[in-house]
C-alpha cells in the first residue's frame, strides 16, 4: 500500500532563508508524487508534480522538488522564503495500483519569520 | 486550468438533520471525483471515490449509509451527510482529476460543516 511520511509537522524559517520540507514515500510501483499547499479554510493548490522524466521538477511560486528513487524521497525546496509562503504543505502519492487515489502525508506547517 | 467548484463553503446544521455538499467540475468532465475529510490541523483522509453512473467506492471505516454519494452527471458529485452529529463536524473537500494538468488533481475550496 502507498504511504507518505512528512518529517516535521512544523518548520520555521526566516524570510529570505532556504525552505526545505521533507517527504518520503512508499509505493510498490513507480509513483506519481505531488506537493500541495493549503491556506486556512481553503482547498488545496497544486505546487508541482512528478510523473515521469526529469527528476527535478519546478513548480509555482519558486518551489521545486527532486524525485530520488534510491532514497524514496521527494523533498520540497525554495531558495528564499517569503512571508506569503506561510501555509500548510502536503506531500501526496498516487499510483496505478492504488487506482490513482491520492494519499496524503500528515502535512507540514511552514512559518516564516520577518 | 480546470476548476472544481464546491458548495456551500460553510454550513451549520442541527443534530439529526442532513446536509448536502455539491462538487462541480467546471469546463471539464469528471468521471471520477474524490471526497476527503480533514480534521483540524490534520491531513486529508480519503472517504470515497465517486464514479459517474455507478456506486461510489468507500474507504474502510467510512459508513456508506452515513455519507451518501451521488455522481449523477459528468460534472456533478454530491455528498450527503445524513443524520448529522457533532462528531461529523469537519472540513470536507472534493477533487477531480485534471484533464489538462496531466495526473494532477484539482480540489474544491472545501466545505466547513459544523453540527450543533
Amino acid at each position: 500500500a502507498q504511504s507518505v511520511t512528512q518529517l516535521g509537522s512544523h518548520v520555521s524559517v526566516s524570510e529570505g532563508a532556504l525552505v526545505l520540507l521533507r517527504c518520503n514515500y512508499s509505493s510498490s510501483v513507480p509513483p506519481y508524487l505531488f506537493w500541495y499547499v493549503q491556506y486556512p479554510n481553503q482547498g488545496l493548490q497544486l505546487l508541482l508534480k512528478y510523473t515521469t522524466g526529469a527528476t527535478l521538477v519546478k513548480g509555482i511560486n519558486g518551489f521545486e522538488a527532486e524525485f530520488k528513487k534510491s532514497e524514496t524521497s521527494f523533498h520540497l525546496t525554495k531558495p528564499s522564503a517569503h512571508m506569503s509562503d506561510a501555509a500548510e504543505y502536503f506531500c501526496a502519492v498516487s499510483d496505478m495500483n492504488g487506482g490513482f487515489k491520492t494519499i496524503f502525508g500528515a502535512g507540514t506547517r511552514l512559518f516564516v519569520k520577518a | 486550468g480546470a476548476v472544481v467548484s464546491q458548495h456551500p463553503s460553510w454550513v451549520i446544521c442541527k443534530s439529526g438533520t442532513s446536509v448536502k455538499i455539491e462538487c462541480r467540475s467546471l469546463d471539464f468532465q469528471a468521471t471520477t471525483m474524490f471526497w476527503y475529510r480533514q480534521f483540524p490541523k490534520q491531513s486529508l483522509m480519503l472517504m470515497a471515490t465517486s464514479n459517474e453512473g455507478s456506486k461510489a467506492t468507500y474507504e474502510q471505516g467510512v459508513e456508506k449509509d452515513k455519507f451518501l454519494i451521488n455522481h449523477a452527471s459528468l460534472t456533478l458529485s454530491t455528498l450527503t451527510v445524513t443524520s448529522a452529529h457533532p462528531e461529523d463536524s469537519s472540513f470536507y473537500i472534493c477533487s477531480a482529476r485534471d484533464p489538462v494538468n496531466n495526473y494532477g488533481y484539482t480540489f474544491g475550496s472545501g466545505t466547513r460543516l459544523t453540527v450543533v
